[in-house]
């Protein structure tokens, strides 16, 4: 059974630093990765899709990258702002069962400090 | 197991046309997600219910609505076609419950404007 473990839990830093979310998972029989942020109360917005693949992918200040063969995957924020506090969300994505079925990590909840 | 069901699979419409894409999700499960995957894209989320009320409203256009059932099925519908919506509709349902959940999606309605 795949499972997706997300370090850390949450995480607090002081803004303009650069850091660093992680994320595992068991099966690397994966189709997707996918990195979600989630404000509270709200719906996940996508932020990267890597595809099994791909290593990386990169948008503004945010990079993903995918090791399939060591189960692991990063998003690396660059230039932290206030802005940036959420949730964020780790999905691997499986095709079973006649679904496309996101394996969500727990998440890790950043607060940055102004 | 049974998994999220979307119907029809297929649709081809044209410009202008009125489309509804129905979504059952998995029992039990409280909470059913729309989006929208554009070729080569990103799901975008659209909208979710939560116990038949709308819980969060994403980048859904004004011509298109959705409702969520006494039964829980979910219906997306679809006005003024435009050939920019053309994409795979996905559906989503989770329970939740928990910090770490499983987001369900359905095989996705490939809707076609032409």
């Amino acid at each position: 059974k795949q499972e997706v473990t997300q370090i850390p839990a949450a995480l607090s830093v002081p803004e303009g630093e650069n850091l660093v979310l992680n994320c595992s998972f068991t099966d690397s029989a994966i189709y997707n990765l996918q990195w979600f942020r989630q404000d509270p109360g709200k719906g996940l917005t996508s932020l990267l899709l890597i595809q099994s693949s791909q290593r990386e992918q990169t948008s503004g200040r945010l990079n993903a990258s995918l090791d399939k063969s060591s189960g692991r995957s990063t998003l690396y924020i660059a230039a932290s702002q206030p802005g940036d506090s959420a949730t964020y969300l780790c999905a691997v994505i499986k095709y079973m069962d006649s679904n496309y079925q996101l394996i969500w990590g727990a998440g890790t909840k950043l607060i940055i400090k102004p | 197991a049974a998994g999220v069901i979307q119907s029809p699979r297929h649709l081809i419409k044209e410009k202008r046309e009125t489309a509804t894409l129905k979504c059952y999700p998995i029992p039990r499960h409280d909470t059913v997600y729309w989006y929208q995957q554009g070729p080569g894209q990103d799901p975008q989320f659209l909208i979710s219910f939560y116990e038949k009320m709308q819980s969060d409203k994403g980048s859904i256009p004004d011509r298109f609505s959705a409702q969520q059932f006494s039964d829980y099925h979910s219906e997306l519908n679809m006005s003024s076609l435009e050939l920019g919506d053309s994409a795979l509709y996905f559906c989503a349902s989770s329970q939740t419950s928990g910090q770490a959940y499983e987001q369900y999606f359905g095989p996705g309605t490939r809707l076609t404007v032409t």
